[in-house]
């Protein structure tokens, strides 16, 4: 099983808010992890967005909008990527990743239309 | 401003290796690490390694231990990555990155290098 699993795909309005979800492996507890998120578009490198752990430690990335934000559900052991607001320059690949086991993992990705 | 300038595109045989160079600017080389990540045509990213320009430590993922090599230049501020022994599978895009030191935090990526291995 994966370390981090995201959705391939996910679809969402203009102006509506997107959540994407990042679920860990069995035995990975989300509280105890930062969570890092990435965005990338076709043919360029990926972007950083933000970095979360807790609501009093996160990082927004350098001119990444608010609507960007970054959350955990616990019940899920999942990192979540909440955009609201949606634009449509938002479509493209989100990457989750950690730090496990000395590395670095990503996650699969999620492919968000904007449509 | 930071930049990460990687080197051009390569064309390897199965066998062969490569070697990649991130050449930075814009920020004091020795104070953050490097990563070097890459992605396959249409897959997901995939995490390499890393270096601190500083020391030379490094640290690798597992899957490329024995076969690669990230090194560095602190006079030109220039990153390397190494691949040895080739396979079709190596073929992706291979892009560095910067992060402040235990963090993952790669605020700045560079362009991206192609590399293709066929015979």
């Amino acid at each position: 099983q994966a370390v981090l699993t995201q959705p391939s795909s996910l679809s969402a309005s203009p102006g509506a808010s997107a959540s994407l979800a990042c679920t860990l492996r069995s035995g990975i507890n989300v509280g105890t992890y930062n969570i890092y998120w990435f965005q990338q578009n076709p043919g360029s490198p990926p972007q950083y967005l933000l970095r979360y752990k807790s609501d009093s430690d996160k990082r927004q990335g350098s001119g990444v909008p608010s609507r960007f934000s970054g959350s955990k559900d616990a019940s899920a052991n999942a990192g979540i990527l909440l955009i609201s607001g949606l634009q449509s320059e938002d479509e493209g690949d989100y990457y989750c990743m950690l730090w496990h086991s000395n590395s670095w993992v990503f996650g699969g990705g999620t492919k968000l239309t904007v449509l | 401003q930071v930049q990460l300038v990687q080197s051009g595109a390569e064309v390897k045989k199965p066998g062969a290796s490569v070697k990649v160079s991130c050449k930075a600017s814009g920020y004091t080389f020795t104070s953050y690490d490097i990563n070097w990540v890459r992605q396959a045509t249409g897959q997901g990213l995939e995490w390499m390694g890393w270096m601190s320009p500083n020391s030379g430590y490094t640290g690798y993922a597992q899957k490329f231990q024995g076969r690669i090599s990230m090194t560095r230049d602190t006079s030109t501020s220039t990153a390397y990555l190494e691949l040895t022994s080739l396979t079709s599978e190596d073929t992706a895009v291979y892009y560095c990155a910067k992060n402040a030191p235990l963090t993952g935090d790669f605020d700045d990526w560079g362009q991206g290098t192609r590399v293709t291995v066929s015979s």
